[in-house]
Formats: structure tokens, sequence, C-alpha cells
């Protein structure tokens, strides 16, 4: 069936480094949506890309969607601690009306 | 200004008893979803209404049912829980049809089961 892949699982940086997480599909997506889950708390939807080769920013969020709709990208610049959280995916088939989510990229600062 | 309310937040129930988790929107959405989330892992999808359309995912087991009353209330029942079912139980609503929608999710019911 059709999945989403989403890398890494975690990633630990210093406050005021850059985090990327990635997601790749196996097949192309007609959009792919962002969400944000706070340690704790539900997810947040933060953005929908739905072009090819789209590009959108919210502030120090950069959210990329690939040319062949099956890969997107989240980079948050200069990272701070209220970007903690859980950072996933989520897309949606071509061929059905499924959202498919990645697994989730866990945001950890390092004191 | 709560969008999406979830009740209790928290809920112990025993081993095989039968537990109803609910959900409220005053969003008017015409989409409601529940899923099943375990830690550190995606929200799985259980269900959703459209409308009162009932869309049971194919992996869903049997233990579960959902009611959709009217279209602000939507219910989760889980008829006999096991060990494995304790989860946080997330709602969701969005506009329309998850043909590209946004999703606006509740705060979620915390599931332990003794």
């Amino acid at each position: 069936g059709q999945q989403v892949m989403q890398i890494p699982q975690y990633q630990h940086v210093q406050e005021g480094e850059d985090f990327t997480t990635y997601c790749n599909s196996s097949t192309t997506l007609s959009n792919i949506q962002w969400y944000k889950q706070r340690p704790g708390g539900h997810p947040v939807f933060l953005i929908q890309l739905v072009k090819s080769g789209e590009v959108k920013k919210q502030k120090r969020l950069t959210f990329q969607f690939g040319e062949a709709k099956k890969n997107s990208s989240l980079h948050i610049t200069a990272t701070q601690t209220t970007d903690v959280g859980t950072y996933f995916c989520a897309g949606l088939g071509d061929s059905n009306y499924q959202l498919i989510w990645g697994a989730g990229t866990k945001l950890i600062i390092k004191p | 200004d709560a969008m999406v309310i979830q009740n209790p937040r928290y809920q112990v129930t025993q081993f095989g008893k039968p537990v109803t988790l609910s959900c409220s929107q005053t969003l008017n959405h015409n989409v409601m979803y529940w899923y099943q989330q375990k830690s550190s892992q995606a929200p799985k999808l259980l269900f959703h209404y459209y409308d009162k359309d009932f869309n049971n995912e194919a992996d869903t087991p049997d233990n579960f049912q959902s009611r959709r009353p009217n279209t602000s209330f939507c219910f989760l029942d889980i008829r006999s829980p096991g060990l494995g079912d304790a989860a946080m139980y997330l709602c969701a609503t969005s506009r329309e049809a998850l043909d590209g929608d946004t999703q606006y999710f509740g705060p979620g019911t915390r599931l332990t089961v003794l």
C-alpha cells in the first residue's frame, strides 16, 4: 500500500541550530500537509502544499514540495525552545482520499 | 473558543469493560474523524463520518464502534478494551472530505486499561 516515510525519527539540536525533516512517498501525492504536536498535546495544522515545486514560508519555517510531488521537507532556521515537538507530514494520495501519515520527527533541543 | 472538545481528557477502564469517549465540535464541519495514537507513533485513522456516512478503515478492529447522532457530536465506543487499546484517542474535524482539507484536532482522551 501507499506509504509516507519520514526521517529522521529524532533530531537533537542546540538552540539556534537549524532543523530539517524529510518525507518521501512511494507514489505521487495530491497534496501534503504538515502538523506539529507539542509534548502532551495534539497535532496542530501548520501548512498544506499542493503544487509541484511549491515553497512556502512561515517566519523561520520553510516548507517544500518536490517537483514530482513525491517528497517534501520542513526546515526550521535558528531553532528556539518553542519549536520543540514532533513534526508530522501527511500526504493525500492521487488514487484515493486517504491521508497517509509519516511517522513523525521529534525535535529535541539540547540544554 | 474551544472548537473540538473531547471528554474526558483521561479515562481509566478495566480490561473488558466497555468505554465511551466523546467528541463535540463548534465548527459545523461535515467530517469527523477518530484516530488512535500510541506513544511515539503517528495518529492512526480508525474511521470517519462524512455527515452521516460512516467510513471504517479496513484494519480497524470490530471492537471499535462509532456513533454520530448529529453534526456536533461523535462517540467512540470500545466494546471490550484490551491492554493493547491503551492509547491517546484523537478526534478531528474538517469542513469537507479528506480531499486536501485541513483537520482540526481535539486535545485527545488518554485511555488507560487496567
